[in-house]
């Protein structure tokens, strides 16, 4: 069974840190590009970045919202992934979940939707 | 970055009825699209991906359809269990845009 669980979210000041990390189990994580997805109260998802795997350079992306500020990580040893949250606003304040991606190949062409997520992690962004 | 568009943003509906929800990229983005139900407060569960294929264990009741710029999410008869919020994603580029969302309560 694949599971995701997000830990390390909490109450910071605006301009502090935070350290998210996505424990994972069930799958081939070191295979894996996983992202990160944050939802604010009451409004829609929005996809904040992502860390391909070891085959693929550990590339990153990241949303123009965050970049810059925050650094996506992984340990493929500890079947983790991680989101370094620095110079955090109140506008930060969301559910952070982490997502694994995968491929689905028909036809010449691979698609990759997000087929798990972990139960999500609370960060609030306040004075 | 590729913005999705979708509508409506909510409706109303009774059990039994067919539901259709739209969404728009705006460019093309062949089928890389993805349909997610999120119900409140848990994570979002992947339904359809690439465009019109089912996601294994989702119920057939459930189908997409579209490609290019233009998609839809069909629910064939709407159950008590599907009422919750939907979104579209293209994975055809990064950043991996959602649409807004719609949500689908009871009339």
């Amino acid at each position: 069974e694949v599971q995701l669980v997000e830990s390390g979210g909490g109450l910071v000041q605006p301009g502090g840190s935070l350290k998210l990390s996505c424990a994972a189990s069930g799958f081939n994580f070191s295979g894996s590009a996983m992202h990160w997805v944050r939802q604010a109260s009451g409004k829609g998802l929005e996809w904040v970045g992502r860390i391909r795997s070891k085959a693929n350079s550990y590339a990153t992306a990241y949303a123009a919202s965050v970049k810059g500020r925050f650094t996506i990580s992984r340990d493929d040893s500890e079947n983790t992934a991680y989101l370094q949250m620095n110079s955090l606003k109140t506008d930060d304040t969301a559910v952070y979940y982490c997502t694994r991606q995968v491929g689905y190949c028909s036809a010449g062409s691979c698609y990759s939707p997000f087929d798990d997520w972990g139960q999500g992690t609370l960060v609030t962004v306040s004075s | 970055d590729i913005q999705m568009t979708q509508s409506p943003s909510s409706l109303s509906a009774s059990v039994g009825d067919r539901v259709t929800i739209t969404c728009r990229a705006s460019q093309r983005i062949d089928s890389y699209l993805n349909w997610y139900q999120q119900k409140p407060r848990k994570a979002p569960k992947l339904l359809i991906y690439a465009a019109s294929s089912l996601q294994s264990g989702v119920p057939s009741r459930f189908s997409g359809s579209g490609s290019g710029t233009d998609f839809t999410l069909t629910i064939s008869s709407l159950q008590p269990e599907d009422f919750a919020t939907y979104y579209c994603q293209q994975s055809y580029s990064t950043p991996r845009t959602f649409g807004q969302g719609t949500k689908v309560e009871i009339k």
